[in-house]
């Protein structure tokens, strides 16, 4: 799997939009980036993933670079709630055989301020 | 409700103990992890399952074993022989097909006193 990169902390006041980056330079053509996030002490919640197309649902929105070098998840409005550790990972999708191993790194820790 | 289930929550054991830590899954999955996480750090994988009775080392497997006999369940057994054994522990399943998003547990806070 692709290695990533994501600054190691931010902040965003609440009611704004979190935009948080994340680098992978090396990703291959048959990788998807996936983003999860991690409220303390609970197991990582899955949010979104993407190819090479801008995805959106209920929870965030993905955008990701034509050359899909690097994306950014959206919060569009940030609540107390959305305080988490966020980890984006990228991974090949299914018709690549193997095992599917999950790989997850530090993540970029986000602090909603009332 | 479909889930993943880990128990106990909270687990104490004296050293040189070995502990087994319980993960179940009634989504129907095929592929099953285990991770650990120390205070301040990622997710590092320990083993993982793509089908029963199959598994394979992630990349801190010493010191610990898994077994896969059913489909739903993937125990992890924490040996003596882990150094440094205290920290929380993850199971997650996801599909084998389609887009594999990992489900996870709420996690199992081992402590070795």
């Amino acid at each position: 799997d692709a290695k990533t990169t994501q600054p190691t902390s931010m902040d965003c006041a609440e009611g704004r939009a979190a935009n948080l980056p994340c680098n992978h330079s090396t990703i291959s053509g048959n990788e998807y980036v996936y983003w999860y996030r991690q409220i303390h002490s609970q197991g990582p919640q899955y949010i979104i993933h993407g190819l090479k197309n801008n995805e959106t649902n209920e929870m965030a929105s993905l955008i990701i670079t034509e050359d899909r070098k690097s994306s950014t998840l959206i919060l569009p409005h940030a609540t107390l709630r959305d305080t988490a550790v966020y980890y984006c990972i990228v991974r090949v999708g299914f018709n690549s055989g193997g095992y599917q191993k999950v790989t997850f790194g530090i993540g970029t820790k986000l602090q909603v301020i009332p | 409700d479909g889930g993943i289930t880990q128990s106990p929550k909270y687990l104490f054991r004296k050293e040189g103990q070995n502990v087994t830590l319980s993960c179940e899954q009634n989504l129907n999955h095929d592929a099953m992890y285990w991770y650990r996480q120390d205070p301040g750090q990622g997710l590092r994988l320990i083993y993982y399952s793509q089908i029963v009775n199959d598994f394979q080392k992630g990349d801190i497997a010493e010191g610990y074993s898994v077994s896969r006999e059913k489909k739903e369940s993937f125990p992890l057994t924490v040996t003596s022989a882990q150094k440094n054994p205290t920290a929380f522990y993850l199971c997650a399943s996801s599909r084998t097909t389609g887009f594999p998003e990992a489900f996870f547990g709420q996690g199992t806070r081992l402590t070795v006193v």
